[in-house]
């Protein structure tokens, strides 16, 4: 069964700074999709970025970035000249494309941004 | 930009009655979802639905469970009997394939008393 771990249940960045939140997943599949949700305590689950496994180029979006090491199964989240506005619980998350629909999450990591 | 809408935020229902989670995906979107996440733990798939039916549950959407697309803008979850252990953030979800990224509601925070 496929599974998904965050290993940092807590970080904390400065204001203008740059942070990396982890993500390992495991899974027999070669084929598949990785997606980092961001959750701010106004509750409702964004999603940040997106990486099909077929593609080895990583996905970025503004100041969020992915390092998607497929090898290791590893996806990480940098998040560069960090903002207030930041501040959320992080989701990553798995899923097939194909037969099934449902994402697995990881436990998510807790940013805290200091100014 | 469109929202997945659910009501209402804040649910308290004695144990052992019925509760009904409501949800408004977005309007063009065809795969509707529901998640739920006890506190301190991880976000957990429920229940996929798909032109009328469902596609895919976990093996925590037992009997007690059922969702329902009552007109075609609503998407419902019911939860019968409930117990102290439901007591979670349900988000109901949705996306326009089932390719494209899951577009979350705020939640429904469920306690049960």
């Amino acid at each position: 069964a496929q599974t998904v771990t965050q290993s940092q249940p807590e970080m904390s960045v400065q204001e203008a700074e740059t942070v990396t939140l982890s993500c390992t997943y495991d899974t027999s599949e070669s084929d598949y999709y990785l997606f980092w949700y961001k959750q701010p305590p106004s509750r409702q689950m964004i999603l940040v970025i997106r990486q099909e496994a077929y593609k080895q180029q990583n996905a970025t979006e503004n100041r969020f970035s992915v390092n998607f090491q497929k090898a290791a199964k590893s996806f990480s989240l940098k998040i560069s000249d960090s903002q207030l506005g930041d501040a959320a619980m992080y989701f990553c998350a798995y899923r097939q494309p194909y037969n099934t629909d449902k994402l697995i999450f990881g436990t998510g990591t807790r940013l805290q941004v200091f100014p | 930009e469109p929202e997945v809408t659910q009501t209402p935020s804040h649910q308290v229902t004695q144990m052992g009655q019925e509760v009904i989670l409501r949800c408004v995906p977005i309007s063009n979107h065809l795969y509707f979802y529901w998640y739920r996440q006890i506190l301190g733990q991880k976000v957990e798939f429920l229940v996929s639905f798909y032109n009328n039916e469902i596609s895919e549950k976990s093996e925590i959407f037992d009997d007690q469970f059922s969702v329902e697309r009552p007109d075609g803008s609503n998407f419902t979850l019911k939860i019968r009997s409930t117990k102290l252990e439901d007591s979670a953030m349900y988000f109901c979800a949705s996306s326009p394939d089932r390719y494209q990224p899951q577009h979350f509601g705020d939640g429904t925070r469920l306690s049960i008393l």
